[in-house]
C-alpha cells in the first residue's frame, strides 16, 4: 500500500458525458502527479501541481483538466468523453516537486466510455 | 523531447536464473534520473530502482541491479536468482528538467518458468 488513494475504483460510462476522477496524496506529500495508461499511448505522463499550483504539463488533452485543491487532493476532471478515454488513471504522489523524486503511485482508476 | 525506448515487448525466465531487460533514452540534459518500475497484475505501479545521472556507481536493491552507461544513454535492469513474483510488467521511466514527469517506455512483459 502506498498511501496515495484514489476514488472510484472503476467507472463506466457513455461517450459525451464528464466523469471526476479523485486522487488523496500520501500525508506530507505536497505534490500530485496524474499519468493515463492505454493500449494505445502507454503510460504518459498528464499534469503535476505542487501545493496547489500547477507545474508541468504533460500531454494533456483541452477536454480533460485537474486542480489540487487546499487539502492538498486532487481532481481530474475529463469532459465530452470519447471511446479512446477508456485507460486507467494513475495518481501519484511525493514530498517535493523536483526531478528525481520519488513518486508513489495509487491503484489508479479503471475508466471505461461505452 | 525525451524518449524512452524498451524494445523487447516480451522475455522469459528460468525460476533461480537471471535475466536482463534493456532499455534506451535519448535526452539532451545532462542531469536526470532513471527509473525501473514494475507492474504486475494487480495493476500497482512499485519503484524497483532508481538511479541519478551523476552517479557513476551502478544502483543496486538486493536482487535487482542497473548497467548504466551515459555515453551510449543505455540503462538495463538485471534480475538475479529470479521468483515467480517477478513475474510482471516492467517500464523504464526518465526525469529530468526542473519538475519531476516521468517519460515511460513502452514496457516489457518478463514471464517466469518454475
Amino acid at each position: 500500500d502506498s498511501g496515495v488513494t484514489q476514488t472510484p475504483k472503476h467507472l463506466i460510462t457513455a461517450t459525451g458525458q464528464r466523469v471526476t476522477l479523485r486522487c488523496s496524496p500520501r500525508s506530507g506529500d505536497l505534490s500530485v502527479y496524474w499519468y493515463q495508461q492505454s493500449l494505445d499511448q502507454g503510460l504518459q505522463f498528464l499534469i503535476q501541481y505542487y501545493n496547489g499550483e500547477e507545474r508541468a504539463k504533460g500531454n494533456i488533452l483541452e477536454r480533460f483538466s485537474a486542480q489540487q485543491f487546499p487539502d492538498l487532493h486532487s481532481e481530474l476532471n475529463l469532459s465530452s468523453l470519447e471511446l479512446g478515454d477508456s485507460a486507467l488513471y494513475f495518481c501519484a504522489s511525493s514530498t517535493r516537486s523536483y526531478s528525481g523524486v520519488e513518486q508513489y503511485f495509487g491503484p489508479g482508476t479503471r475508466l471505461t466510455v461505452t | 523531447a525525451q524518449t524512452v525506448t524498451q524494445s523487447q515487448p516480451e522475455m522469459s525466465v528460468q525460476e533461480a536464473e537471471t535475466v536482463t531487460l534493456s532499455c534506451t533514452y535519448d535526452t539532451s540534459e545532462s542531469d536526470y534520473y532513471l527509473f525501473w518500475y514494475k507492474q504486475p497484475p494487480s495493476r500497482q505501479m512499485i519503484l524497483v530502482i532508481r538511479q541519478e545521472a551523476y552517479k557513476q556507481q551502478n544502483a543496486t536493491e538486493n536482487r535487482f541491479s542497473v548497467n548504466f552507461q551515459k555515453a551510449a544513454k543505455s540503462f538495463s535492469l538485471k534480475i538475479s536468482d529470479s521468483q515467480l513474483g517477478d513475474a510482471a510488467m516492467y517500464f523504464c521511466a526518465y526525469d529530468g528538467g526542473a519538475n519531476s514527469k516521468l517519460t515511460f517506455g513502452k514496457g516489457i512483459t518478463l514471464s517466469v518458468r518454475p
